[in-house]
């Protein structure tokens, strides 16, 4: 059983450019959420995509977008690249059930990021 | 709105010890998740851990067991029988009743497990 698996493991970019992280869910799963992760920090949320719309928002820029396909699978688009987008970018994905405070998140290895 | 505090920015443990990583919250949902993970080098974000609020039971999975104190707003990670893999980064997290996906992360406790 596959668990969460990201795409690519690692990513240089410079400034200005445009990218786009992978993501499929854990098998059986129907929810993605994306997270940033500076360094020596705590994950930040991204967003969070179920049935393939924006469900919940965290406090980033309208530069990071997503999308979500039927298969689940999920991809985190971030544009106009800042050095401050140097990060972990973790993907975890969840099965809902219909309530949030049980929703058990399974997570990647993440896409290190870094912006020259 | 929610928040984790973890104020041991570092523990030691001998290997085969037991050893307890704080932490403390703070929210308004009057149903929440609470979450432990752990994150080696490699950057992975493992799960671990999850409790309820409305558990009455303390989780356990294996080697981790979760003190919950309810009234005290704290949920603390027992990890028994340490052994070296265990050296990592440890987060506590949150999951407030309508947060959807929304886990408010501590700041985390590094562990290091001595030989």
């Amino acid at each position: 059983d596959a668990g969460v698996t990201q795409s690519p493991t690692h990513l240089i970019k410079t400034r200005g450019q445009q990218v786009t992280l992978r993501c499929s869910p854990k098998s059986g799963h129907d929810t993605v959420s994306w997270y940033q992760q500076a360094l020596g920090q705590g994950p930040q949320f991204i967003f969070q995509y179920y049935e393939e719309e924006e469900r919940q928002r965290g406090n980033f820029p309208d530069r990071f977008s997503g999308h979500q396909f039927p298969n689940y699978s999920s991809e985190l688009n971030v544009n106009a690249l800042l050095l401050g987008d140097s990060a972990l970018y973790l993907c975890a994905s969840s099965q809902w059930r219909g309530y949030s405070a049980n929703e058990k998140l399974f997570f990647g290895s993440g896409t290190q990021l870094s912006v020259l | 709105a929610q928040k984790i505090t973890q104020t041991q920015p570092g523990m030691f443990v001998q290997e085969k010890e037991a050893v307890t990583l704080d932490c403390t919250y703070d929210t308004s949902d009057p149903s929440y998740g609470l979450f432990w993970y752990k994150q080696p080098s490699s950057g992975e974000m493992i799960f671990l851990i999850y409790q309820g609020s409305y558990d009455q039971q303390n989780a356990t999975e294996g080697r981790y067991s979760l003190n919950f104190q309810k009234a005290r707003k704290s949920a603390n990670l027992v990890i028994s029988a340490s052994q070296l893999g265990d050296s990592a980064m440890y987060f506590c997290a949150i999951l407030g009743g309508t947060s959807y996906g929304k886990l408010t992360f501590g700041q985390g406790t590094i562990l290091t497990v001595h030989p």
